[in-house]
């Protein structure tokens, strides 16, 4: 199965409200990453965070991490009809020579103008 | 600064039939992947390349064979297309290979095998 799986798989709100994603993985990692992508286009990174951190922010982005629980959650605070798209977490697991990624199925996010 | 580009967009095939994917990277990037797409899968890596010269198979290499002869190119391509080829097809591209480096990618090739 996956290593990231997000949870709700879809979430539909209205604009100006806040949005909150969560990925679980199973095995030790290195870092997890946030991937945004809208329809019909390619993923587009948006937030890297080491596996030392519990939080980082990106603009109206927040992702947190607690390692102890291994999860994840990415929070859009205020959120525009722009938003709309899928997200993605992806996990690096290291012990590898490259970058490999292991992605979850992502959220499809819809935001309501 | 176009960052990925790849090429074509679409493509239908015949099963049994054969194609390049073209991906191009514009930023110098030494780490270069392919990934397809499958509804309910999320993305899968086929084959990477750690550096111009080098391929290596990723989690679903079967069908599929890759070449990176130039650092800013890297090729997928399928022999003989099966229906469990149809898949949407995304070209990325790091600057390391560690997985601290974000992955850049391109827009992706939707192919449909019949």
């Amino acid at each position: 199965s996956q290593q990231g799986e997000e949870d709700p798989q879809a979430l539909s709100i209205q604009e100006g409200e806040n949005a909150t994603m969560n990925c679980s993985y199973k095995t030790s990692i290195n870092n997890l990453q946030w991937y945004r992508q809208n329809s019909g286009r390619g993923l587009v990174h948006l937030i890297l965070i080491r596996s030392n951190e519990r939080e980082k922010h990106s603009g109206r982005l927040r992702v947190t991490l607690d390692t102890s629980k291994k999860s994840s959650s990415l929070l859009i605070t205020a959120s525009r009809a722009a938003d709309t798209a899928s997200y993605f977490c992806a996990t690096h697991a290291g012990g590898t020579s490259y970058g490999k990624l292991t992605f979850g199925q992502g959220t499809i996010l819809t935001v309501h103008p | 600064n176009a960052g990925v580009t790849q090429t074509p967009k679409f493509r239908v095939l015949k099963t049994g039939q054969s194609m390049t994917l073209l991906c191009a990277q514009d930023m110098n990037h030494e780490y270069m992947y392919w990934y397809r797409q499958d509804p309910g899968m999320g993305l899968r890596l086929i084959h990477y390349s750690v550096g111009e010269g080098t391929t290596a198979k990723g989690e679903v290499p079967d069908g599929y064979n890759v070449s990176r002869l130039k650092k800013q190119n890297f090729l997928l391509g399928l022999e003989s297309a099966a229906p469990s080829q149809t898949s949407v097809y995304f070209c990325a591209s790091s600057l390391r290979g560690e997985g601290n480096s974000p992955l850049h990618f391109g827009n992706g090739t939707r192919l449909t095998v019949t």
